[in-house]
């Protein structure tokens, strides 16, 4: 079975400081990684995703994240937060060899203050 | 628009009755999901429809939901005889989904597009 655990489900930082979120997962095989982000009243949108190569994805809106399989972990970041990235955040799992759905972190919601 | 489109994007209803959500795929896409997010549980999935492929139906929490795929586009999810817990946001989400031979590395084919979503209260 695999699971996503994302530490923390709100998340402040100041505008212009780092944002790190948090997601670990569990799989016995190298999953598929993506992050979505979801502004108020809106679907899910893609940020980025790992699927094989690089480790450091990038993806949009300045985010990125890597992929340490040592760590099971796929933490996203942004060097510096905007107002707007104000939103919450979902980290996902894919298993590469059996079945197609996504499984969902619990989301972390990211505020920041002026 | 090219994005997956679900209707309604409200629907308010009494325990009891039958519901239907609707879900419209970006074009050319085989594989389309639901998903369920609710307070309590988060982002749950419900259904996957590949292709003619049989649909996953792991994720259905209930015989009283139900999905179907016309004409591998279109997708359709009921609700009969709802009750209050199954007020929640109904996503759709849609993929190109897999097509014969080995899988791609890197390949766009994985990545899931979400629609807005129908949001379910139930009275």
């Amino acid at each position: 079975a695999q699971s996503v655990t994302q530490l923390g489900s709100h998340v402040s930082v100041s505008e212009g400081a780092l944002v790190l979120l948090r997601c670990n997962y569990s799989s016995s095989v190298p999953p598929y990684l993506f992050w979505y982000v979801q502004y108020p009243n809106q679907g899910l949108q893609l940020l980025l995703k790992y699927t094989t190569g690089a480790t450091l994805v990038k993806g949009i809106n300045g985010f990125e994240a890597e992929f340490k399989k040592s760590e099971t972990s796929f933490h996203l970041t942004k060097p510096s937060a905007h107002m707007s990235d104000a939103a919450e955040y979902f980290c996902a799992v894919r298993l590469n060899n059996a079945g197609n759905m996504l499984t969902f972190g619990g989301g972390t919601r990211l505020m920041v203050k002026p | 628009g090219a994005g997956v489109s679900q209707s309604p994007s409200n629907k308010v209803t009494e325990k009891g009755k039958d519901v239907e959500l609707r879900c419209d795929p970006i074009s050319g896409h085989t594989a389309l999901y639901w998903y369920r997010q609710s307070l309590g549980q988060g982002l749950e999935f419900l259904i996957y429809f590949q292709g003619n492929s049989a649909p996953d139906k792991s994720g259905l929490p209930s015989d009283r939901f139900s999905a179907e795929r016309t004409g591998g586009s279109v997708s359709t999810l009921t609700i009969q005889r709802t009750q209050q817990e199954d007020s929640a946001v109904y996503l759709c989400a849609s993929s190109l989904g897999r097509g014969g031979g080995a899988r791609t590395s890197g390949s766009t084919q994985e990545t899931q597009y979400f629609g807005p979503g129908t949001r379910l209260l139930v009275l």
